[in-house]
Parts: structure tokens; sequence; C-alpha cells
């Protein structure tokens, strides 16, 4: 089944204690990124990598790390996390850019919270 | 990078047609529109996308006025699953990201 993965799905942690956030897709897809969905602000766009070794900054990248070292999986690194980075996280890959190209695959959201 | 809009809510009875309207006046010759909705807090799922001509699929139609600036996404037979959030969606300029605003609130009742 085609899918875009994430773990974990849920995670309390505390200020300061580093955590990754994993996404795998099974799509052979170039593009994948990375929202957070915040109460009144929608989904916003973090990092996205339109191939393996290429990433770049999304809307709102401060705070957060990515790298995509193969071509199925995109980690999102928290390496200090605050509290203000409390939020719903989305992993999503697309066989090519967005511009034309079709569906975006999303996976099913991260949960995060940050005491 | 173009910006739509859509009304915040919509009723819809379970067996009938719902037509949910997006303007986008600003959307550039070249910029496809996109049709997600989100059920409850899961990811959101990919309906329908289209450029100029009038599009349907498995779940839903779209319909593009020929100046471009507005469509309406019809679900021609509404279900109690298909209460969600829709949102109407234009790339931003680069192709790099989807816009999301705040969507339309879907309710249908039996």
């Amino acid at each position: 089944e085609a899918q875009v993965t994430q773990n974990p799905r849920y995670l309390i942690t505390v200020t300061g204690k580093k955590l990754t956030v994993t996404c795998s897709q099974n799509m052979n897809h170039e593009y994948m990124s990375w929202y957070r969905q915040d109460p009144g602000l929608g989904l916003r766009q973090i990092y996205y990598s339109m191939n393996v070794e290429v990433t770049d900054k999304g809307d709102v990248p401060e705070g957060y790390k990515v790298s995509r070292k193969e071509k199925r999986n995109f980690p999102l690194i928290l390496e200090s996390p605050s509290p203000n980075q409390t939020s719903l996280y989305f992993c999503a890959s697309s066989l090519l850019g967005l511009a034309g190209a079709g569906e975006q695959y999303f996976g099913p959201g991260t949960r995060l919270t940050v005491t | 990078d173009a910006k739509t809009t859509q009304p915040p809510s919509m009723d819809c009875a379970e067996g009938r047609a719902a037509n949910l309207p997006c303007n986008h006046s600003t959307i550039s010759g070249n910029e496809y529109v996109y049709w997600y909705r989100q059920i409850h807090s899961q990811g959101p799922q990919y309906i329908i996308h289209g450029l100029k001509n009038n599009e349907t699929n498995e779940m839903a139609s779209l319909i593009i006025t020929e100046d471009r600036k507005s469509s309406t996404l019809i679900l021609p037979h509404a279900t109690l699953r298909d209460t969600a959030v829709y949102y109407c969606i234009a790339p931003n300029q680069a192709g790099t990201a989807l816009i999301f605003g705040k969507g339309t609130t879907l309710s249908v009742s039996s």
C-alpha cells in the first residue's frame, strides 16, 4: 500500500531534550516536505526536499533541522525543543515538485507536546 | 503567491450534492488549483486538481470558471463521512509548498 508513515504518532517531551520525528514513504517520490499545523494558523511548511541531499527552508524553519540521505526518509530534528514547538506535524511527499505535478500524500501526523 | 478565499462553513444534507466555492482571483495562468480535505486531525487527503478545464474523478468534480478567478468543488452525493475541512489551495510561486488557508468546514447531516 502506498503510504507515508511517521513515528512517533504522539510525543510528550521536555524543553531542551533533542528529538527526531521520522518520516518514510514507499512510493519512490522525489519531493518530501514537513508542515506544522496550529489552531488559527493552518498548515505551514517547515522544510522541504526536492531530492536526495537537496533540502531547503520553508516558511517556519527556525528551531528545526532536516536531512535527506535516502530517497525514502526525511527525518525532522528538533535539537533543543521549546514549548512554542508544541504542534501537530505532518510529513508529505509527491512524485515531483508541486507546480502541477499532482497529488501530495500526507502522513498521519505527529502530535508533539513540549513542556 | 496566490491567495484563495473560502466560506468558513457549509451544511449539506446526506445524499445531496455539496458545492464548495473558492475564489482565487490572483492566481496566475500556469498555477494549478488543488483541493484537499482534512477529517478531524488526520493528514490532509488529496481530492482533485485542475488548471483550466473541468475535472472529474471518483471522489469529486472541479468546475473552474473561464477567467480562472474561481472554482467549485462538487461532491455529487455527500455522505456523513464527507464531513471535514475542505481546502482550496494553490502552490506557492516556486512550486515548493502548498499554501493552506482556513478552508471550509463542511457538515453533512442525515
